[in-house]
């Protein structure tokens, strides 16, 4: 199975910083990579698939690059909102597996 | 809007079993594969189970492979999990997700919806 590992697992920023989050494939899967935003007690968000492409309705603010085995996301200009835990997530063939999360804290 | 609701989760004892429901709404049910994602205490995320459009391709993870069964009802636009012998490690909130993407040999496919999920607590 491919193995996903992001960093850092805990991030603390302030409102307005930028910030970054890596998540690094065991193997290539070229651009097949989905972020998710998870909140307590909500659904799962999809923010971006295809390591890019910004989901319809998801602020401007997230950005998703890379491909292979690289990859970030980036939120340009954190705001209160965007507290919560990222996941990273392959879907270069079955089975699908996560990054075990950034939990971001708003400062 | 999409709406996924999950529903049957409780406490059950080890070698138990328990039958999952997601009620789907807001879209053409049958025209998207669906999955089953697992979330235990304190820990990551977990791909359980996909299961296509038509209901004829199913997939497991290995850690659920022979016990857990993926099917869906069409006609009713609901999305099933049946739990056989279940283990301590199979606690977990269980989340059901509107699959997207295509398949060419391998399959492509992200996570566009998620409901809220339905906990699976497995103690004696």
């Amino acid at each position: 199975d491919i193995q996903m590992t992001q960093s850092p697992s805990t991030l603390s920023a302030s409102v307005g910083d930028r910030v970054t989050i890596t998540c690094r494939a065991s193997q290539s899967i070229s651009r097949w990579l989905a972020w998710y935003q998870h909140k307590p007690g909500k659904a799962p968000k999809l923010l971006i698939y295809e390591a890019s492409s910004l989901e319809s309705g998801v602020p401007s603010r997230f950005s998703g690059s890379g491909s292979g085995t690289e990859f970030t996301l980036t939120i340009s200009s954190l705001q209160p909102d965007d507290s919560a835990t990222y996941f990273c997530q392959h879907y270069n063939g079955y089975p699908y597996t996560f990054g075990q999360g950034t939990k971001l804290e708003i400062k | 809007e999409v709406q996924l609701l999950e529903s049957g989760g409780g406490l059950v004892q080890p070698g138990g079993s328990l039958r999952l429901s997601c009620a789907a709404s807001g879209f053409t049910f049958s025209n998207y594969a669906m999955s089953w994602v697992r979330q235990a205490p304190g820990k990551g995320l977990e791909w359980v189970s996909v299961i296509s459009g038509d209901g004829y391709t199913t997939l497991y993870a290995d850690s659920v492979k022979g016990r857990f069964t993926i099917s869906r009802d069409n006609s009713e636009n609901m999305l099933f999990l049946q739990l056989n012998s279940l283990r301590a490690e199979d606690a977990a909130v269980y989340h059901c997700t509107k699959t997207v993407g295509y398949c060419s040999g391998t399959c492509y496919k992200y996570l566009q919806d998620w409901g809220q999920g339905t906990l699976v607590t497995v103690s004696s």
